[in-house]
């Protein structure tokens, strides 16, 4: 099966840059997908990562390197509206559902 | 609209209830899912649906029933309710592997 490892929080101050890491042990890989969620709200989808390497989406990049089963989200010029939780996630062996890690909660101050 | 909603958005019941939360998508995915969300154990598959009729277990399915007659509802029943089932139920749909479209939440409480 997969299992998803996270820290369980981060806090860092605004307009810095915060990386937020996911390790991650499964039978096959399909990829590693990050997902943000506020609180009372529902997760919605940031970055995928099929390949090695970097994919950047504005000030927010995710990495991946699938011979170490290591990914990360890197958040740049933090914003307050950037405080949230952030769930790394991963198909499972047959590529048909998801598998979430337990989330890292992201407390951006002042 | 197009997207994915859920509904009630809140429910309150007693033990041994039955209730229902529906699940509807507009964008014909084949892909469906439903999610419960606890303090401390974040996102926990209960069952999923590759396409109409075909279901299948998750992580934590006891208590749970689905159907999918139609590719674009996906409702999730609690056939006799309890108190550990109080949560935020997250219904999602995909269409790849890589993104999930998830609806705003079902919040859940047995008294």
């Amino acid at each position: 099966g997969q299992s998803l490892e996270q820290p369980s929080e981060v806090t860092a101050v605004e307009g810095a840059i915060v990386q937020i890491n996911c390790t991650y042990q499964t039978s096959g890989f399909y990829g590693l997908s990050w997902y943000q969620q506020h609180d009372g709200g529902a997760p919605t989808f940031l970055s995928y990562n099929a390949l090695d390497g970097l994919e950047e989406t504005g000030r927010f990049s995710s990495f991946l390197s699938r011979s170490d089963s290591y990914g990360y989200l890197l958040l740049q010029e933090l914003q307050m509206k950037d405080s949230a939780s952030y769930f790394c996630a991963v198909p499972d062996n047959y590529g048909q559902n998801f598998v979430f890690g337990p989330g890292t909660r992201l407390s951006v101050l002042p | 609209d197009a997207g994915i909603t859920q509904s009630p958005r809140y429910k309150i019941t007693e033990t041994g209830r039955q209730v229902t939360l529906m699940c509807h998508q507009t964008w014909s995915h084949s892909y469906m899912f439903w999610y419960r969300q606890d303090l401390g154990h974040g996102l926990r598959l209960i069952y999923y649906s590759a396409a109409a009729d075909i279901t299948d277990k998750g992580e934590v399915p006891d208590g749970y029933v689905v159907s999918r007659s139609k590719t674009e509802n996906f409702p999730l029943t609690l056939e006799s309710a309890t108190r550990s089932q109080t949560s935020v139920y997250f219904c999602a749909s995909s269409d790849k592997v890589r993104e999930l479209f998830f609806g705003e939440g079902s919040r859940l409480t047995v008294l």
